[in-house]
């Protein structure tokens, strides 16, 4: 399966406890996204990085997340001291970015946070 | 960014033909109307996307009203596996950078 894959599936955690989550995109995509999505809402963005630059950050992402790329290809978003409202699914996608011609996200499965 | 406004669920029979509302009154000249849907336990998958004329691909059709303020999206005969949250997206031409997802539609389908 080539598509963009992501570990764990599911976690679940003690408030206070750090997690971190993986995506491993699509191999020949240089962009990756972070979103996070609720119960019955719809994905929130959180970050997005081109190749290993952290190009732009959600207000959503307090100084508690972090996320990083450190090669260009997968990426890890970390959550220090967890809260119980961090709880979410944290779904990664990876688009081709070339100009501005289109680039279709393509997601992954997600991991779903259960923090207690 | 440009807001999308969709009914929160619709109903449909099996092999009958769908279409799916969405408003976009702000929506600017270079914004791009995308449709992306999330079946169950999965990530979004992307449907359509559209300027301002009409498209078909193998999944759906894109209906953009002609002063872009309003699209449909058109599936010509669900089927069970059609039952989903379809989001409409706006997303500015040249950035391309980020999707804003709304609440989305909720479609049942019945057999």
């Amino acid at each position: 399966d080539t598509g963009v894959s992501q570990n764990p599936r599911h976690k679940i955690t003690k408030r206070g406890q750090n997690v971190t989550f993986r995506c491993d995109p699509i191999s020949e995509h240089n962009r990756l996204y972070w979103y996070r999505q609720t119960l019955g809402q719809g994905p929130e963005f959180l970050t997005y990085f081109q190749n290993e630059a952290q190009l732009e950050k959600s207000r959503l992402l307090s100084d508690r997340f972090s996320a990083e790329r450190p090669k260009g290809s997968f990426s890890t978003l970390e959550i220090q001291r967890t809260e119980q409202g961090d709880s979410a699914m944290y779904l990664c996608a990876s688009s081709f970015f070339a100009g501005g011609t289109y680039n279709e996200q393509f997601f992954g499965p997600g991991t779903r946070l259960t923090v207690l | 960014d440009a807001k999308t406004t969709q009914p929160n669920s619709m109903e449909s029979n099996e092999e009958e033909p769908v279409h799916l509302p969405c408003n976009h009154s702000t929506i600017s000249g270079t914004d791009y109307i995308h449709w992306y849907r999330q079946l169950p336990s999965q990530g979004p998958e992307y449907v359509i996307h559209g300027l301002t004329s009409n498209v078909n691909n193998r999944m759906a059709s894109l209906a953009i009203a002609e002063d872009r303020k309003s699209s449909t999206l058109i599936l010509h005969r669900a089927t069970l596996r059609d039952a989903a949250v379809y989001y409409c997206i706006l997303r500015d031409g040249p950035n391309f950078n980020k999707f804003y997802f709304g609440s989305g539609t909720k479609l049942n389908v019945k057999p």
